[in-house]
């Protein structure tokens, strides 16, 4: 769990606030992702960052904004969130190949629990 | 449309008896598999995983899962349950050369002293 670490580990913020999640990754690895999870509800695929570019948006609100500026590091900014948004977010990476072998296991951070008032 | 089903929201099992946690799927294409276990407040671990080759796959904390094609299944198992096992664990899909995971809603084991 140590590879990957989240901040803040929790996190309570308006509807009209402006925050930021961090995820840093000290793996070595060249993907990272944001989850959604929800209770009772599947994790939810967010973003992914494959070499640094965004390969996959699952049709998130544009209330969330992803950023990653290096191969360690990612963040989900947030703004104008409602009280729906309210959930765990996790965060992964992973290291893939270019070639487009098959998947690695994903190594998960241990998630900041947003709520939203 | 991929999908991963684990029909059961709950598993309850008494120490040193035998666990299965159930796990279906529907994907188009050879499924890669995964089964992910979360302890509270931690992220997801890995535990298995199923690419190719034999249906009987072992992982971590002697935990394996058998995969059958014609049951699109891939269920999880142990022989002898400990106290420690409980937690929530998730299977997972993805298609092959893709790293997108779908996740299954997850089942919550419960193992009694």
């Amino acid at each position: 769990e140590t590879g990957v670490t989240q901040t803040p580990r929790h996190l309570v913020m308006g509807m009209t606030n402006k925050k930021s999640l961090k995820c840093e990754q000290h793996l070595g690895h060249n993907a990272m992702y944001w989850y959604k999870q929800s209770a009772k509800k599947p994790l939810e695929l967010m973003f992914v960052y494959n070499f640094k570019e965004q390969t996959e948006n699952n049709s998130v609100p544009s209330r969330f904004s992803p950023e990653c500026p290096n191969s360690s590091h990612l963040f989900l900014h947030l703004h104008t969130l409602q009280p729906e948004d309210s959930a765990l977010y996790l965060c992964a990476s992973s290291q893939e190949e270019a070639s487009g072998t098959p998947t690695y296991e994903q190594y998960f951070g241990p998630g900041t629990r947003l709520t939203v008032t | 449309a991929q999908s991963v089903a684990q029909p059961e929201d709950q598993v309850n099992v008494a120490e040193g008896n035998p666990l299965t946690v159930k796990c279906t799927y529907s994907v188009s294409g050879n499924p890669y598999l995964f089964w992910y276990v979360q302890y509270p407040n931690r992220g997801l671990q890995f535990l298995l995983k199923y690419i190719t080759g034999d249906n009987l796959v072992k992982g971590s904390y002697g935990f394996e899962a058998e995969f059958n094609k014609s049951q699109t299944s891939f269920h999880l198992k142990k022989p002898s349950a400990l106290v420690s096992d409980s937690a929530l664990y998730f299977c997972a899909v993805s298609l092959g050369g893709y790293n997108k995971l779908i996740f299954g809603a997850g089942t919550r084991l419960a193992v009694h002293p």
